[in-house]
Protein backbone atom coordinates (compact mmCIF):
# COMPACT_ATOMS: atom_id res chain seq x y z
CA UNK A 1 0.00 0.00 0.00
CA UNK A 2 1.34 3.29 -1.08
CA UNK A 3 2.51 5.72 1.43
CA UNK A 4 3.14 9.37 2.53
CA UNK A 5 3.86 10.32 6.18
CA UNK A 6 4.03 13.71 8.28
CA UNK A 7 5.94 13.86 11.13
CA UNK A 8 3.32 15.12 12.77
CA UNK A 9 -0.72 15.82 13.22
CA UNK A 10 -0.22 18.67 15.34
CA UNK A 11 1.82 21.15 16.23
CA UNK A 12 2.04 24.16 18.47
CA UNK A 13 4.75 26.41 17.95
CA UNK A 14 6.08 30.38 18.82
CA UNK A 15 6.15 32.96 17.02
CA UNK A 16 9.79 33.24 15.57
CA UNK A 17 10.49 29.93 16.03
CA UNK A 18 11.91 27.87 13.21
CA UNK A 19 9.61 25.27 12.39
CA UNK A 20 10.75 21.99 10.44
CA UNK A 21 7.27 20.18 8.49
CA UNK A 22 9.11 16.70 7.50
CA UNK A 23 7.21 14.18 4.89
CA UNK A 24 8.59 10.66 3.95
CA UNK A 25 7.17 8.91 0.82
CA UNK A 26 8.00 5.11 0.43
CA UNK A 27 6.71 4.93 -3.50
CA UNK A 28 9.97 6.12 -4.87
CA UNK A 29 8.49 9.10 -6.46
CA UNK A 30 10.17 11.59 -8.29
CA UNK A 31 8.35 14.41 -7.15
CA UNK A 32 6.84 15.79 -3.94
CA UNK A 33 4.47 18.87 -3.20
CA UNK A 34 3.87 21.19 -0.27
CA UNK A 35 0.53 22.46 0.15
CA UNK A 36 -1.51 24.60 2.77
CA UNK A 37 -4.92 23.95 2.98
CA UNK A 38 -7.40 27.44 4.24
CA UNK A 39 -10.99 27.61 4.69
CA UNK A 40 -12.29 28.99 1.38
CA UNK A 41 -8.91 29.12 -0.28
CA UNK A 42 -8.51 25.33 -1.20
CA UNK A 43 -5.08 23.79 -1.47
CA UNK A 44 -2.42 26.16 -2.45
CA UNK A 45 0.99 24.97 -3.41
CA UNK A 46 3.69 26.47 -1.49
CA UNK A 47 6.82 24.29 -2.83
CA UNK A 48 7.27 21.22 -4.99
CA UNK A 49 10.35 19.51 -6.06
CA UNK A 50 10.97 17.13 -9.26
CA UNK A 51 14.42 15.44 -8.11
CA UNK A 52 16.63 15.84 -5.52
CA UNK A 53 18.21 18.53 -4.36
CA UNK A 54 15.54 20.36 -6.97
CA UNK A 55 12.77 22.64 -6.04
CA UNK A 56 10.58 25.14 -7.47
CA UNK A 57 8.47 27.75 -5.79
CA UNK A 58 4.67 27.41 -6.18
CA UNK A 59 1.89 30.08 -5.72
CA UNK A 60 3.03 31.32 -1.94
CA UNK A 61 6.66 31.05 -1.35
CA UNK A 62 6.94 33.74 1.04
CA UNK A 63 8.30 32.99 4.49
CA UNK A 64 8.82 28.78 3.65
CA UNK A 65 11.97 27.30 2.43
CA UNK A 66 12.28 23.47 1.38
CA UNK A 67 14.86 20.50 1.76
CA UNK A 68 14.92 18.29 -0.39
CA UNK A 69 18.17 15.78 0.37
CA UNK A 70 17.42 12.34 -0.23
CA UNK A 71 14.27 11.07 -2.60
CA UNK A 72 12.01 9.84 -0.19
CA UNK A 73 11.92 12.80 1.93
CA UNK A 74 11.20 16.88 1.34
CA UNK A 75 11.22 19.28 4.66
CA UNK A 76 8.95 22.80 4.90
CA UNK A 77 10.88 24.68 6.77
CA UNK A 78 9.24 28.20 8.39
CA UNK A 79 12.35 30.44 8.79
CA UNK A 80 10.48 32.70 11.65
CA UNK A 81 6.74 31.30 12.34
CA UNK A 82 4.13 33.92 12.43
CA UNK A 83 0.88 33.62 13.14
CA UNK A 84 -0.36 33.82 9.59
CA UNK A 85 1.30 30.73 8.62
CA UNK A 86 -1.11 28.73 11.04
CA UNK A 87 -2.67 26.40 8.46
CA UNK A 88 -3.47 23.06 7.33
CA UNK A 89 -0.17 22.06 5.47
CA UNK A 90 -0.79 18.74 3.30
CA UNK A 91 2.38 16.63 1.56
CA UNK A 92 1.89 14.78 -1.31
CA UNK A 93 3.88 12.85 -4.18
CA UNK A 94 3.23 11.20 -7.59
CA UNK A 95 5.30 10.41 -10.52
CA UNK A 96 7.22 12.34 -13.16
CA UNK A 97 4.73 14.47 -15.74
CA UNK A 98 2.93 14.93 -12.27
CA UNK A 99 0.04 17.09 -13.79
CA UNK A 100 -1.18 13.76 -15.74
CA UNK A 101 -0.85 11.25 -13.17
CA UNK A 102 -2.49 10.57 -9.47
CA UNK A 103 -1.22 12.59 -6.53
CA UNK A 104 -0.38 10.84 -3.32
CA UNK A 105 -1.20 12.81 0.14
CA UNK A 106 -0.13 12.60 3.52
CA UNK A 107 -2.41 13.06 6.48
CA UNK A 108 -1.54 16.78 7.11
CA UNK A 109 0.08 18.62 9.45
CA UNK A 110 -2.38 21.22 11.95
CA UNK A 111 0.19 23.83 12.87
CA UNK A 112 -1.00 26.52 15.35
CA UNK A 113 1.54 29.28 15.83
CA UNK A 114 0.97 31.13 18.83
CA UNK B 1 -0.44 30.13 -15.87
CA UNK B 2 -3.69 26.82 -15.35
CA UNK B 3 -6.73 29.24 -14.44
CA UNK B 4 -9.11 26.68 -12.54
CA UNK B 5 -12.80 26.89 -11.34
CA UNK B 6 -14.51 25.05 -8.80
CA UNK B 7 -18.58 25.37 -8.34
CA UNK B 8 -20.48 25.00 -6.48
CA UNK B 9 -18.53 25.93 -3.26
CA UNK B 10 -20.81 24.53 -1.22
CA UNK B 11 -23.41 21.92 -2.16
CA UNK B 12 -26.39 20.02 -0.15
CA UNK B 13 -28.41 17.28 -1.39
CA UNK B 14 -30.95 15.03 0.22
CA UNK B 15 -29.71 11.76 0.66
CA UNK B 16 -30.38 9.35 -2.77
CA UNK B 17 -30.44 12.51 -4.85
CA UNK B 18 -27.53 12.94 -7.35
CA UNK B 19 -24.86 15.85 -6.75
CA UNK B 20 -22.74 17.05 -9.56
CA UNK B 21 -19.84 19.53 -9.46
CA UNK B 22 -18.07 21.50 -12.39
CA UNK B 23 -14.66 22.31 -12.77
CA UNK B 24 -13.82 24.77 -16.03
CA UNK B 25 -9.49 25.70 -16.67
CA UNK B 26 -8.13 27.81 -18.64
CA UNK B 27 -5.13 25.97 -20.58
CA UNK B 28 -6.34 24.11 -23.32
CA UNK B 29 -3.59 21.19 -23.92
CA UNK B 30 -4.95 20.08 -20.66
CA UNK B 31 -5.22 16.11 -20.83
CA UNK B 32 -6.00 14.60 -17.25
CA UNK B 33 -8.86 15.48 -15.23
CA UNK B 34 -8.84 13.41 -11.84
CA UNK B 35 -11.37 14.08 -9.20
CA UNK B 36 -10.13 13.77 -5.62
CA UNK B 37 -12.06 13.56 -2.47
CA UNK B 38 -10.82 14.53 1.13
CA UNK B 39 -12.91 12.80 3.94
CA UNK B 40 -12.30 14.83 7.55
CA UNK B 41 -9.16 14.37 8.89
CA UNK B 42 -7.25 13.12 5.97
CA UNK B 43 -5.19 14.31 3.09
CA UNK B 44 -7.36 14.20 -0.72
CA UNK B 45 -7.23 10.61 -2.21
CA UNK B 46 -8.00 9.95 -6.01
CA UNK B 47 -11.53 8.64 -6.76
CA UNK B 48 -12.01 9.23 -10.66
CA UNK B 49 -10.07 10.49 -13.32
CA UNK B 50 -10.14 10.64 -17.27
CA UNK B 51 -8.21 11.37 -19.85
CA UNK B 52 -9.28 13.93 -22.39
CA UNK B 53 -9.47 10.81 -25.26
CA UNK B 54 -12.35 10.08 -23.53
CA UNK B 55 -15.75 12.00 -22.87
CA UNK B 56 -16.86 9.85 -19.76
CA UNK B 57 -16.23 7.56 -17.31
CA UNK B 58 -17.70 5.64 -14.41
CA UNK B 59 -16.90 3.79 -11.41
CA UNK B 60 -20.13 2.20 -9.49
CA UNK B 61 -22.49 5.95 -8.49
CA UNK B 62 -19.45 8.38 -9.60
CA UNK B 63 -18.84 9.31 -12.99
CA UNK B 64 -16.85 12.05 -14.74
CA UNK B 65 -17.93 14.16 -18.02
CA UNK B 66 -15.63 15.81 -20.18
CA UNK B 67 -16.51 18.72 -22.70
CA UNK B 68 -12.83 20.14 -24.17
CA UNK B 69 -14.40 22.50 -26.67
CA UNK B 70 -15.69 23.99 -24.08
CA UNK B 71 -13.18 23.31 -20.93
CA UNK B 72 -15.24 22.18 -18.14
CA UNK B 73 -15.51 18.69 -16.81
CA UNK B 74 -17.93 17.42 -14.16
CA UNK B 75 -18.01 15.03 -11.33
CA UNK B 76 -21.31 13.15 -10.97
CA UNK B 77 -22.32 10.83 -7.60
CA UNK B 78 -25.35 9.27 -8.02
CA UNK B 79 -27.90 7.57 -4.50
CA UNK B 80 -25.90 9.67 -2.66
CA UNK B 81 -25.51 8.36 0.63
CA UNK B 82 -23.43 9.87 4.13
CA UNK B 83 -20.53 8.89 3.35
CA UNK B 84 -20.89 11.28 0.22
CA UNK B 85 -19.87 14.06 2.32
CA UNK B 86 -16.84 15.56 2.23
CA UNK B 87 -15.06 18.13 0.23
CA UNK B 88 -13.94 17.73 -3.33
CA UNK B 89 -11.19 19.17 -5.52
CA UNK B 90 -10.64 18.88 -9.21
CA UNK B 91 -7.01 19.18 -10.29
CA UNK B 92 -6.78 19.50 -14.50
CA UNK B 93 -3.47 19.13 -16.00
CA UNK B 94 -0.76 19.02 -16.61
CA UNK B 95 -0.03 22.28 -15.22
CA UNK B 96 3.10 24.78 -16.40
CA UNK B 97 6.16 23.57 -14.97
CA UNK B 98 4.83 20.05 -13.83
CA UNK B 99 3.01 21.77 -11.08
CA UNK B 100 -0.24 19.77 -9.60
CA UNK B 101 -2.87 23.27 -9.09
CA UNK B 102 -6.58 22.29 -7.42
CA UNK B 103 -9.24 23.92 -7.46
CA UNK B 104 -10.55 26.04 -4.46
CA UNK B 105 -12.85 22.87 -3.49
CA UNK B 106 -16.49 21.57 -3.36
CA UNK B 107 -17.77 20.94 0.49
CA UNK B 108 -20.59 18.58 -0.09
CA UNK B 109 -23.16 17.90 2.28
CA UNK B 110 -25.47 14.91 2.64
CA UNK B 111 -28.82 15.97 4.30
CA UNK B 112 -30.47 12.88 5.80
Amino acid sequence: DVKVTQSSRYLVKRTGEKVFLECVQDMDHENMFWYRQDPGLGLRLIYFSYDVKMKEKGDIPEGYSVSREKKERFSLILESASTNQTSMYLCASSLPRAGNTEAFFGQGTRLTVV
Amino acid sequence: GENVEQHPSTLSVQEGDSAVIKCTYSDSASNYFPWYKQELGKGPQLIIDIRSNVGEKKDQRIAVTLNKTAKHFSLHITETQPEDSAVYFCAPGPGRDDKIIFGKGTRLHILP
